[in-house]
């Protein structure tokens, strides 16, 4: 099983600022890595796919990057919106996800 | 759109099976484009992928959970369902069903159900 590592665990951030999250792999996962944001009560909902590229209507503050088994995913400026949880998710070997960072109001 | 909804019952018996339909509206789910899936989440904790089908009726599962689920599909009526066997409290969760990005076995995915909450208690 590949292990995904997400850190850190919360991201104190005021609005306007700059998230920088990141997650690890266990072993190489070439560039199969997704990006969700989930908020209370909500489905996640997918941001970046394969490492770098935005879903279909997301912002373009969100960006990720990385291969291997390293990869960030960048907000270049907070939004009121984007305080909540990020998971990332590998399909390189069936499907796992990470364990998340809360993105929360300092 | 396509939209996705989860059903079944909010409550399952201890060593009982869990069983839940995802109703597909806006689109087809014999379409070769994609694959579907089932995800779940227990309360404050993170995602874990169950499994996927294809609307051929293939099926992909969780190595740790595949002794234990099944997945089937219903092209006639824009479904596909789960079935979770021997459920304890551990498989206490928000199940969510979904819809992957493209034609790929294992993908993200980029339509999700609301998702239902499951409760396994006596």
């Amino acid at each position: 099983e590949i292990v995904l590592t997400q850190s850190p665990a919360t991201l104190s951030l005021s609005p306007g600022e700059r998230a920088t999250l990141s997650c690890r792999a266990s072993q190489s996962i070439s560039s199969y890595l997704a990006w969700y944001q989930q908020k209370p009560g909500q489905a996640p909902r997918l941001l970046i796919y394969d490492a770098s590229n935005r879903a279909t209507g997301i912002p373009a503050r969100f960006s990720g990057s990385g291969s291997g088994t390293d990869f960030t995913l960048t907000i270049s400026s907070l939004e009121p919106e984007d305080f909540a949880v990020y998971y990332c998710q590998q399909r390189s070997t069936w499907l796992t996800f990470g364990g998340g960072t809360k993105v929360e109001i300092k | 759109q396509l939209q996705l909804q989860e059903s079944g019952p909010g409550l399952v018996k201890p060593s009982e099976t869990l069983s839940l339909t995802c109703t597909v509206s806006g689109g087809s789910i014999s379409s070769s484009s994609y694959y579907w899936g089932w995800i779940r989440q227990p309360p404050g904790k993170g995602l874990e992928w169950i499994g996927n089908i294809y609307y051929s009726g293939s099926t992909y599962y969780n190595p740790s959970l595949k002794s234990r689920v099944t997945i089937s599909v219903d092209t006639s009526k824009n479904q596909f369902s789960l079935k979770l066997s021997s459920v304890t409290a551990a498989d206490t969760a928000v199940y969510y069903c979904g819809r992957s990005l493209a034609a790929r076995i294992y993908d993200a995915f980029d339509i999700w159900g609301q998702g239902t909450m499951v409760t396994v208690s006596s």
